[in-house]
């Protein structure tokens, strides 16, 4: 599969307790992107980089919530201190960042469930 | 801000009958608009955008600028069309973000 791919699909963690997610784009792709999606809503943007720079960081993004991309490649994005409210599917995308941006399409992964009990 | 609004929360057919999902956005600038799917056990994927102007597995979307809107038409709506449906926009002014509408459940009943 040379989709996006998230890891891991599913997490439960107790609230407090500190979480990882990782995201492999699709190869040569530049663009990367989280957002995260509550039930019955859409998906909602957290932040983008271009690279290893973070470009785009949404207010939702609290400063229990940070996210690398170090080379360039993958990213991982951290929740520290988990709350009931953190519980959501955790979406990464990727796009090739080149070109026309209005063809910069974004791929999706599947996705990373987190409850936080 | 952007915004965009998606009223139905279900909409449900019957075979062969003609679909149109609803979207409705809110930007003072010139949007891109989009339309993603989700199929059971699958995950997000492009159906089509507004910029290609092309027709995708029966469905199209025409942008009014004059009304916002960018409903999601199809003459004659198939049981596999059944899914998870969400209009997404992107402001045009270099920001790479999607802001998504809150979807719409196709159910398309034999």
């Amino acid at each position: 599969d040379t989709g996006v791919s998230q890891d891991p699909r599913h997490k439960i963690t107790k609230r407090g307790q500190n979480v990882t997610f990782r995201c492999d784009p699709i190869s040569e792709h530049n663009r990367l992107y989280w957002y995260r999606q509550t039930l019955g809503q859409g998906p909602e943007f957290l932040t983008y980089f271009q690279n290893e720079a973070q470009l785009e960081k949404s207010r939702l993004l609290s400063d229990r919530f940070s996210a690398e991309r170090p080379k360039g490649s993958f990213s991982t994005l951290e929740i520290q201190r988990t709350e009931q409210g953190d519980s959501a599917m955790y979406l990464c995308a990727s796009s090739p960042g080149r070109g026309l941006s209005s063809y910069n399409e974004q791929f999706f992964g599947p996705g990373t469930r987190l409850t936080v009990l | 801000a952007q915004r965009v609004t998606q009223p139905e929360k279900l909409l449900s057919v019957f075979k062969g009958a003609p679909v149109e999902l609803k979207c409705n956005y809110s930007y003072s600038g010139s949007p891109e608009l989009f339309w993603y799917v989700q199929y059971s056990r699958q995950r997000l994927q492009l159906l089509l955008r507004h910029i290609s102007r092309e027709s995708i597995k029966g469905f199209t979307a025409d942008l009014n600028k004059g009304e916002t809107s960018f409903h999601l038409k199809k003459p004659f709506a198939q049981e596999e069309d059944s899914a998870m449906y969400y209009c997404a926009l992107r402001a045009s002014t270099g920001f790479q973000k999607l802001v998504f509408g809150t979807g719409t459940r196709l159910l398309v009943s034999p």
